[in-house]
């Protein structure tokens, strides 16, 4: 079945730095979805990306469908507390393994 | 609006034994799916049901199984539990857009943690 490669698997950060993750699939995507998982919850949808090129921002998040159409990046600025969680990509009944982001205050 | 609602929260199994989890979708979302999430394995795919009909299956053995009744509510079972079941199972409902499409945007319940001893 399809996989989807997350990377990195965990980052530890101080707060206020900013942090990339990126996701690619051995399949061509119309559509990308970024979640994230707060301890003791489900995923929640923090953006969603329906054309390839596409640049889309949520507050401190940006994330990118790339060109291909095999690729996704997750940017967020300015890191906080709260930011600490299990950040997934998703496609087509897919998700990747996720990036487990600590924060260092 | 009231959440995806999946019960039991927490439920301890031994091995050979079965489980019935239960999950209600948000009023309205007429697609429910399942996961199951472990540390090792991540989020896998589990089922997708629409319209009381099983429209996709993940890569599961037949152990795992599942429906949804005409009101959306979904039920998954496990038979014969294996140590290896040991897991968060995600139930997640959404308005659809197409079926198996990554368009489908998924909200999640909180899970029901299942340990089996």
């Amino acid at each position: 079945g399809q996989q989807l490669n997350q990377s990195p698997q965990s980052m530890f950060i101080q707060e206020g730095e900013d942090v990339s993750m990126n996701c690619t699939s051995s399949s061509i995507f119309n559509t990308w979805l970024w979640y994230k998982q707060d301890p003791g919850e489900g995923p929640v949808l923090l953006i969603a990306l329906y054309k390839a090129g596409e640049l889309t921002s949520n507050g401190r998040l940006t994330a990118q469908f790339g060109i291909t159409r095999k690729d996704s990046f997750l940017n967020i600025s300015a890191s906080i507390p709260s930011d600490v969680g299990i950040y997934f990509c998703a496609g087509p009944l897919v998700f990747g393994k996720g990036t487990r982001l600590s924060v260092i205050a | 609006k009231a959440g995806v609602t999946q019960t039991p929260r927490y439920l301890i199994k031994t091995r050979g034994q079965q489980v019935t989890l239960s999950c209600s979708p948000i009023s309205g979302h007429r697609s429910v799916s399942w996961y199951q999430q472990t540390p090792g394995q991540g989020l896998q795919f589990l089922f997708e049901y629409f319209s009381e009909t099983q429209r996709n299956k993940g890569n599961f053995p037949g152990r795992f199984s599942g429906r949804q009744f005409s009101n959306s509510r979904s039920e998954m079972n496990v038979s014969t539990l294996e140590l290896g079941d040991s897991a968060l199972y995600l139930c997640a409902s959404s308005v659809v857009v197409a079926l198996g499409s990554g368009a489908n945007v998924l909200t999640f319940g909180a899970g029901s943690r299942l340990t089996v001893l």
